[in-house]
């Protein structure tokens, strides 16, 4: 079994400022993760992922997230947030079952940048 | 430039009415899903496919249905709206069964039931 939960469904951080949206994993096997954003009335796409080749991964826009398997952590960061940066942020984790791709995703984080 | 498309983008039916929702992909991927969004719930499966021929239920399958004749298409099929499904439906697809494929989603389809 698998599970995502990202906590904080709101979270608000001023223009220029550290955005931190948390993610934590279950999985009984290595996981894949992804982090996805969606702007509004958009479809989502992909910010970044990670596949085991390094633990710190750095994706579109400005943003990383670091792997901690002790934490079983994926939290996404950014140092500064931009107002183009207001969108909905789901966290997902993949693995194979049976010999096919489940993924699972986190019901979301809206962040809302304040000018 | 290989895409996902949906249509219509927008749809208010009544209830009972049957609907399809219309799922294109020209990224020659095996694997599609359909999911619905709604306020707390995140994104939820409903039915996916790994490919031609292949459907298999998600986790809120009830009172929906999928067919796959072809690699490009996963048509979503409500069989009698009811209000409980009016939500967002979001098509996706991923090229196969690793696990660090992501999944590219089209735009999204908003269904209203009155």
């Amino acid at each position: 079994a698998q599970s995502v939960t990202q906590l904080g469904s709101h979270v608000s951080v001023s223009e220029g400022a550290l955005v931190l949206l948390r993610c934590n994993y279950s999985s009984s096997v290595p996981p894949y993760l992804f982090w996805y954003v969606q702007y509004p009335n958009q479809g989502l796409q992909l910010l970044l992922k990670y596949t085991s080749a390094a633990t710190l991964v750095k994706g579109i826009n400005g943003f990383e997230a670091e792997f901690k398997k002790s934490e079983t952590s994926f939290h996404l960061t950014k140092p500064s947030a931009h107002m183009s940066d207001a969108a909905e942020y789901f966290c997902a984790v993949s693995r194979l079952s049976g010999g096919y791709q489940k993924v699972t995703f986190g019901t979301g984080t809206k962040l809302q940048v304040i000018p | 430039d290989a895409e996902i498309t949906q249509s219509p983008r927008h749809k208010i039916t009544e209830t009972g009415r049957q609907v399809t929702l219309a799922c294109h992909q020209t990224w020659n991927h095996n694997n599609m899903f359909w999911y619905r969004q709604d306020l707390g719930h995140g994104l939820r499966l409903i039915h996916y496919s790994y490919g031609v021929q292949d459907t298999n239920k998600g986790e809120v399958s009830d009172g929906y249905s999928v067919s796959r004749s072809n690699t490009e298409d996963l048509p979503l099929t409500l069989e009698s709206a009811a209000s409980s499904q009016t939500s967002v439906y979001f098509c996706a697809s991923s090229p196969g069964h690793q696990s660090f494929y992501e999944q590219y989603f089209g735009p999204g389809t908003r269904l209203t039931v009155t």
